[in-house]
């Protein structure tokens, strides 16, 4: 069966990076997109960008170029997200999914999500 | 970016039909899907490209619009759909969600 795993939580400080891990099992990685989405109270589900698992192409929501990258290791079927100069807005519940691409875009698995605070 | 608006709440009591609304700031054609997130979850896919049961979802749920306008049914309401509801468009390069609409089940 598809699963999704990802990282545990993360505790950072102001100004430092994080990395997420999104582990993919139970279908062919390369034949689907991954796509990122970030979760708070206040802004709910926001989109913030999709890796090509196959080429590792990536397209960002404007909204979060310079803050996300957005990485792929096909050899063990990861996807990775890398959140740096972070700042307590960015503290959020992050989810990767499994994105069914062009031309449609839309998530039909979604991981655990991965909570990221930033506090001093 | 495409702004999507849904009712904040409903409450419903079991057995009942409700309808969940979405609608879009310009037309978004078919590219509309829906998600379901219990509290502590993930979400999961419901429907996609605005009619399309997604497999393994029961046939209470059902979606249907096109255009800006959209609505998710379920038809009888369990007490298991206590949830919280988006929708989500891929018309647009930046696929934008809805806030969101939280079900109660009385």
């Amino acid at each position: 069966q598809v699963q999704l795993q990802q990282s545990g939580a993360e505790l950072a400080k102001p100004g430092s990076s994080v990395k997420i891990s999104c582990k993919a099992s139970g279908y062919t990685f390369t034949s689907y997109y991954i796509s990122w989405i970030k979760q708070t109270t206040g802004q709910g589900l926001e989109y913030i960008g999709y890796i090509n698992t196959g080429s590792g192409g990536t397209n960002y929501n404007e909204k979060f170029k310079g803050k996300a990258t957005l990485t792929v290791d096909k050899s063990s079927s990861t996807a990775f997200m890398q959140l740096s100069s972070l700042t307590p807005d960015d503290s959020a519940v992050y989810y990767c999914a499994r994105d069914r691409g062009y031309p449609y875009w839309y998530f039909d698995f979604w991981g655990p999500g991965t909570m990221v605070t930033v506090s001093s | 970016d495409t702004v999507l608006t849904q009712s904040p709440a409903l409450a419903v009591s079991p057995g009942e039909r409700v309808t969940i609304s979405c609608r879009a700031s310009e037309s978004v054609s078919t590219l509309m899907h829906w998600y379901q997130q219990k509290p502590g979850q993930q979400p999961t896919l419901l429907i996609y490209l605005a009619s399309n049961l997604e497999s393994g979802v029961p046939a209470r749920f059902s979606g249907s619009g096109s255009g800006t306008d959209f609505t998710l049914t379920i038809d009888p309401v369990e007490a298991d759909d206590t949830a919280t509801y988006y929708c989500q468009q891929s018309w647009n390069d930046i696929f934008t969600f809805g806030s969101g609409t939280k079900l109660e089940i009385k």
